[in-house]
């Protein structure tokens, strides 16, 4: 079974703080994606990467930065934390090729920024 | 723009009851795959189906069903006898062949099942 692990559950920041979510998955997935999920407004990309140390951005990539050093590793950096970020943050991973239209969610993370 | 609708914010249904949740999708592309995720309360997306632009059969699987109707762009899910269980957000998404990996996720709608 693919597993798409994400450091946090629950996090609560404080505004201003540089904030680092991290995103594991272990089957060797070419592509990896971060969304924020908004009561109302679904998931929305915030940045994806197809291979090490390429990042695209998404839809909403403003006030985020990602780092994908290693494979199975993509991280979600807040900069500096506002108030506008809180949010739950999902992690996704797929194939590249032929099954890469099906992703697998990792259980999310809730952000609190006070 | 917004490529995938749920119009469908919120239902409630009573257990037993069937529910259908409406999925409509825009796109130019021929071919495409479709899905539908479930998000309970604990949160992480838990995929159900994937269907590509060729393949217009109804496809069945226990309690639940989807219809895909590529006249009228629509791909609806429906749940027969529904169960508490049931209760969570659903999210119709779109993959559009012509790109690279990514997902177009519909708003999702939020299904209460009552005991």
């Amino acid at each position: 079974d693919v597993k798409v692990t994400q450091s946090s559950r629950y996090l609560v920041k404080r505004t201003g703080e540089k904030v680092f979510l991290e995103c594991v998955q272990d089957m060797d997935h070419e592509n990896m994606f971060w969304y924020r999920q908004d009561p109302g407004l679904g998931l929305r990309l915030i940045y994806f990467s197809y291979d090490v140390k390429m990042k695209e951005k998404g839809d909403i990539p403003e006030g985020y930065s990602v780092s994908r050093e290693k494979k199975e590793r993509f991280s979600l950096i807040l900069e500096s934390a506002s108030t506008n970020q809180t949010s739950m943050y999902l992690c996704a991973s797929s194939p590249a090729g032929l099954s890469q239209e099906t992703q697998y969610f990792g259980p999310g993370t809730r952000l609190l920024v006070l | 723009a917004q490529k995938v609708t749920q119009a469908q914010t919120e239902i409630s249904v009573v257990e037993k009851e069937d529910v259908t949740l409406d999925c409509v999708y825009e796109t130019r592309d021929t071919t495409y795959y479709l899905f539908w995720y479930k998000q309970p309360p604990s949160g992480e997306l838990v995929f159900l189906i994937r269907r590509n632009s060729f393949d217009e059969q109804n496809e069945i699987s226990g309690r639940y069903s989807w219809n895909f109707q590529k006249s009228t762009s629509s791909f609806n899910f429906t749940i027969t006898a529904s169960q508490v269980v049931d209760s969570a957000v659903y999210f119709c998404a779109l993959f559009r062949g012509s790109t690279l990996g990514r997902l177009y996720f519909g708003r999702g709608t939020q299904l209460t099942v009552w005991p």
